[in-house]
């Protein structure tokens, strides 16, 4: 079974600097997706950012960035510009391509606090 | 667009109870998922369907818990009877195929 990691159970940035929180997996697939959702106090989750596992080009979306590292089956974001908003729960999650099983798999999350 | 949508948001009964948690996926998607969230567990994933046809049921805790999804825009999450060790946010998202999971802005429930 695939496992999701996050070392970090909370994470702290100053306001505009940048911040990166850690992502680590476990599977025996070599096809896969890998995501970030954020989750604010409001509670909703949120997708962040995705990763397809053949694609060797790290993920963009704004601010944030991914490092994806497939032989070490790491999975990095790096929140650039941090601002207030960003404070949240961040989820690094893992799915398998093909197969069949749409399911996620969660990391425990990182809180990240950014202080103005 | 309309999200994916849950219904009651916030829920509190007492022991014993039968409680019922909705769900109305967004519109043509054929996957439905069933999360729990706790402190102790984090995200789990309790049960998902395609096609309204359960997949994978086997994160489902107990034989209280029961799920079905009669129609393509609708599902239900029930736990009967429950106990406070079901308090939680259950989250119930969609999806098309290889797509991105759409979460609904969940259900806290307390059990007391």
């Amino acid at each position: 079974a695939q496992t999701v990691t996050q070392s970090q159970p909370e994470m702290s940035v100053q306001e505009a600097e940048t911040v990166t929180l850690s992502c680590t997996y476990d599977t025996s697939e070599s096809d896969y997706y890998l995501f970030w959702y954020k989750q604010p106090p409001s509670r909703q989750m949120i997708l962040v950012i995705r990763q397809e596992a053949y694609k060797q080009q790290n993920a963009t979306e704004n601010r944030f960035s991914v490092n994806f590292q497939k032989a070490a089956k790491s999975f990095s974001l790096k929140i650039s510009d941090s601002q207030l908003g960003d404070a949240a729960m961040y989820f690094c999650a893992y799915r398998s391509h093909g197969g069949g099983s749409e399911k996620l798999v969660f990391g425990k999350g990182t809180k990240l606090t950014v202080n103005p | 667009d309309a999200g994916v949508i849950q219904s009651p948001r916030h829920e509190v009964t007492e022991m014993g109870q039968e409680v019922t948690l909705r769900c109305k996926p967004i519109s043509g998607h054929d996957y439905l998922f069933w999360y729990r969230q706790t402190m102790m567990r984090g995200l789990e994933l309790l049960i998902y369907f395609n096609n309204n046809v359960p997949i994978d049921d086997s994160g489902m805790p107990e034989d209280r818990f029961s799920a079905k999804m009669p129609n393509a825009s609708f599902s239900t999450l029930k736990i009967q009877p429950s106990e406070p060790r079901d308090s939680a946010v259950y989250f119930c998202a969609s999806s098309s195929l290889n797509q991105p999971q759409h979460f609904g802005d969940g259900t806290r429930l307390s059990i007391l």
